[in-house]
C-alpha cells in the first residue's frame, strides 16, 4: 500500500501566526491532496496537484497556500492561522485522477 | 456544486447482523464511485470501488452501483464489531481531477 507520511501529528499555534503543514509519498504518484475533516462537513477538499511546480485550488482554498516542490513533497500554508481553521488535516495521493487516494495519518491543529 | 449525499447518518447493527449503506450524486457525469472506512481517530482507507453498472463482491462486502440513478450502496454481512467505523462514499464527477466526498455513515456493530 501507498505511503503517506505527515508532520506534525499534531500542532497548537497561535491566531495570526504562520503554520506549515508537511506531507511526504514515497510511491511517486503524480496527484497529491489537501483535505480538511470537520464534523458536519465531512472531508473537503483544500488544494491539490499534478506533479512538482503544479498546485490547483480545490473547493476551499480561501486562507491556504499550497507549496509542490518536489514529486514527493506537497505542503500546506497558512500564512495567517485563524480558530476557524481548526480542524484535522489529511494528505492524499494518488497516481491518477481515476485512481484510489491513500491517506496519510492527520495533523490535528488547534488555532488559539 | 456537486453534492454527494448519504444515508443512513448513522446506524446501529447486531454483531452477525447485515449493514447496508446508501449513496447518491447528484452530478450525472459521475463515472466513478468508492468507498472509504475510517475508524474513529483515524485515516480513510479505500475500502472498495465501483466503476460499472452491477455488482461487485470481495469477501463480506458488496457494492451495487446503478447509473442511471447515480446509486451506489455498499451491504456488510456478518457484520463484526471491528466494522464499527465512518463509511465514507466519494464519487469523481464532471470535472474530472477531483473526488466529492459524502459526510459518511456511521456504523457501530453491537455484540
Amino acid at each position: 500500500e501507498a505511503a503517506v507520511t505527515q508532520s506534525p501529528r499534531n500542532k497548537v499555534a497561535v491566531t495570526g501566526g504562520k503554520v506549515t503543514l508537511s506531507c511526504n509519498q514515497t510511491n511517486n504518484h503524480n496527484n497529491m491532496y489537501w483535505y480538511r475533516q470537520d464534523t458536519g462537513h465531512g472531508l473537503r477538499l483544500i488544494h491539490y496537484s499534478y506533479g512538482a511546480g503544479s498546485t490547483e485550488k480545490g473547493d476551499i482554498p480561501d486562507g491556504y497556500k499550497a507549496s509542490r516542490p518536489s514529486q514527493e513533497n506537497f505542503s500546506l500554508i497558512l500564512e495567517l492561522a485563524t480558530p476557524s481553521q481548526t480542524s484535522v488535516y489529511f494528505c492524499a495521493s494518488g497516481a491518477t485522477a481515476q485512481d484510489t487516494q491513500y491517506f496519510g495519518p492527520g495533523t490535528r491543529l488547534l488555532v488559539l | 456544486q456537486q453534492k454527494v449525499q448519504q444515508s443512513p447518518e448513522s446506524l446501529i447493527v447486531p454483531e452477525g447482523g447485515m449493514a447496508s449503506l446508501n449513496c447518491t450524486s447528484s452530478d450525472r457525469n459521475v463515472d466513478y464511485f468508492w468507498w472509504y472506512r475510517q475508524h474513529s481517530g483515524k485515516s480513510p482507507k479505500m475500502l472498495m470501488s465501483i466503476f460499472s453498472n452491477g455488482e461487485k463482491e470481495e469477501g463480506r462486502f458488496t457494492v451495487h452501483l446503478n447509473k442511471a440513478s447515480l446509486h451506489t450502496s455498499l451491504h456488510i454481512r456478518d457484520s463484526q464489531p471491528s466494522d464499527s467505523a465512518l463509511y465514507l462514499c466519494a464519487a469523481r464527477g464532471s470535472s474530472g481531477n477531483k473526488l466529492i466526498f459524502g459526510i459518511g455513515t456511521l456504523l457501530s456493530v453491537k455484540p
